[in-house]
């Protein structure tokens, strides 16, 4: 099955800790995306990535990092630095310029307690 | 200028009816908008897209309705099912940038 594949669906951190989430997409895209969806908000753009080992900080990167070491893969770690991450985080794709349809994965839903 | 304003914030609708739900748009150079369906706990998933050189784009149930002078695009939901509770989302995006979301609406279908 082709898709996009986030890990893990749900993920706890006590206060202090930097947790990594995990994309992997096989459909053999150029761009990956993180977004963060907060209760009655859009979604907000933290970081992209239109090629490897290349990325660039979106509206709300601060408090996150990225790494695009393989094009299938784009971590997003979210620090201590974050001050409020409790949410719900997606990572999506697109197969590259010229392309417009971005693909969504199933997200992970972040607590910090 | 870079938002995209979407309403209703939340919608109710009687199965069988019509479900609209309205965005509106100031940046000119917007030249693909999408809606997306997202299930509680899922990923959005793409329904429906225009792009500004046509009117309207239906797909089955699914209508896109848009308004190049006044930026404005809607999206119809014909004969709405309780399977269609979902929260909808709006996007915009200038060519070669990023997207734009609109704030979503939730939408629920009563039986």
């Amino acid at each position: 099955d082709g898709g996009i594949t986030q890990s893990p669906k749900y993920l706890f951190r006590k206060e202090g800790q930097n947790v990594t989430l995990s994309c992997e997409q096989n459909l053999n895209h150029d761009a990956m995306y993180w977004y963060r969806q907060d209760p009655g908000q859009g979604l907000r753009l933290i970081y992209y990535s239109q090629i490897v080992n290349d990325f660039q900080k979106g509206d709300i990167a601060e408090g996150y990092s990225v790494s695009r070491e393989k094009k299938e893969s784009f971590p997003l770690t979210v620090t201590s630095a974050q001050k409020n991450p409790t949410a719900f985080y997606l990572c999506a794709s697109r197969p590259g310029s010229g392309t417009d349809t971005q693909y969504f994965g199933p997200g992970t839903r972040l607590t910090v307690l | 200028q870079q938002q995209v304003k979407q309403s209703p914030q939340s919608l109710i609708v009687q199965k069988g009816g019509i479900s609209i739900i309205n965005c509106a748009y100031e940046n000119t150079a917007f030249d693909y908008f999408p809606w997306y369906q997202q299930f509680p706990g899922k990923g959005p998933a793409l329904l429906i897209a225009i792009r500004p050189d046509v009117s309207e784009k239906k797909e089955g149930r699914f209508t896109i309705s848009f308004n190049k002078s006044a930026k404005q695009f809607s999206l119809h939901i014909m004969d709405s099912q309780p399977g269609d509770s979902a929260t909808y989302f709006c996007a915009a995006r200038p060519y070669g940038q990023n997207f734009v979301f609109g704030p979503g609406t939730r939408l629920s279908v009563l039986p």
